[in-house]
């Protein structure tokens, strides 16, 4: 069991609603990634959070947004929802140090539906 | 646009059996590459992982072939067992900047190991 969770477990929405999904680091573990994963695709990375900082974005628009809180748990808030948002909504975490690719120990997810 | 092409997409193998799943990558940059397995209702972990100055590294019964001039990884499963099957993603990382280290990930492929 890898002790990262995410909340909810699953989630649906209108289109044009926002959403905040929540993610709870594994303990030590002070960077967090979150990634898009469509149905029957790979996750797209969305962006990554070191030390409450954005330090990585990926192909995604300004609405998608995140925060990271002083505990190092995360959030990913998306706004004006489209269709093509529907998606499971994955985070992962990093454990602290200095680090050349630490493994990315990932959460169960989100499934997000927007209708 | 950084991408990681990934077949086939699913693949039934006999038990005791072979299953071999291949990527192939652009940008080369990437500078490591770890393979996941993911189940349903769960996210992604980490099997095994290569770094390109390394042409096969094994563990278990999984093996990662790296061929760098080819820009072509492959992973191998030995001994193939029911409770293989599973979802398998390969992927490829960068340091996109300050630390950040983004996967990118390939479509999947989905093995049914058959008894």
């Amino acid at each position: 069991e890898t002790g990262v969770t995410q909340s909810p477990t699953h989630l649906i929405k209108t289109r044009g609603q926002q959403v905040t999904l929540r993610c709870s680091s594994q303990s030590g573990h002070n960077t967090v990634s979150w990634y898009q994963q469509a149905l029957g695709q790979g996750p797209q990375f969305i962006f990554q959070y070191y030390r409450e900082e954005e330090n990585g974005r990926g192909n995604f628009p300004p609405r998608f947004s995140g925060l990271q809180f002083p505990n190092y748990s995360s959030e990913l808030n998306v706004n004006a929802l489209e269709l093509d948002d529907s998606a499971l909504y994955l985070c992962a975490s990093t454990p602290s140090g200095t680090g050349f690719h630490n493994e990315q120990f990932f959460g169960p997810g989100t499934r997000l539906t927007v209708l | 646009q950084q991408q990681v092409k990934q077949s086939p997409q699913s693949l039934i193998v006999q038990k005791g059996g072979i299953s071999i799943i291949n990527c192939a990558y652009e940008n080369t940059a990437f500078d490591y590459f770890p393979w996941y397995q993911q189940f349903p209702g769960k996210g992604p972990a980490l099997l095994i992982a290569i770094r390109p100055d390394v042409s096969e590294k094994k563990e278990g019964r999984f093996t990662i072939s790296f061929n760098k001039s080819a820009k072509q990884f492959s992973l191998h499963i030995m001994d193939s067992q029911p409770g293989d099957s599973a979802t398998y993603f390969c992927a490829a990382s960068i340091d996109s900047g300050a630390g950040s280290y983004q996967l990118t990930f390939g479509k999947g492929t989905k093995l049914s190991v058959i008894p």
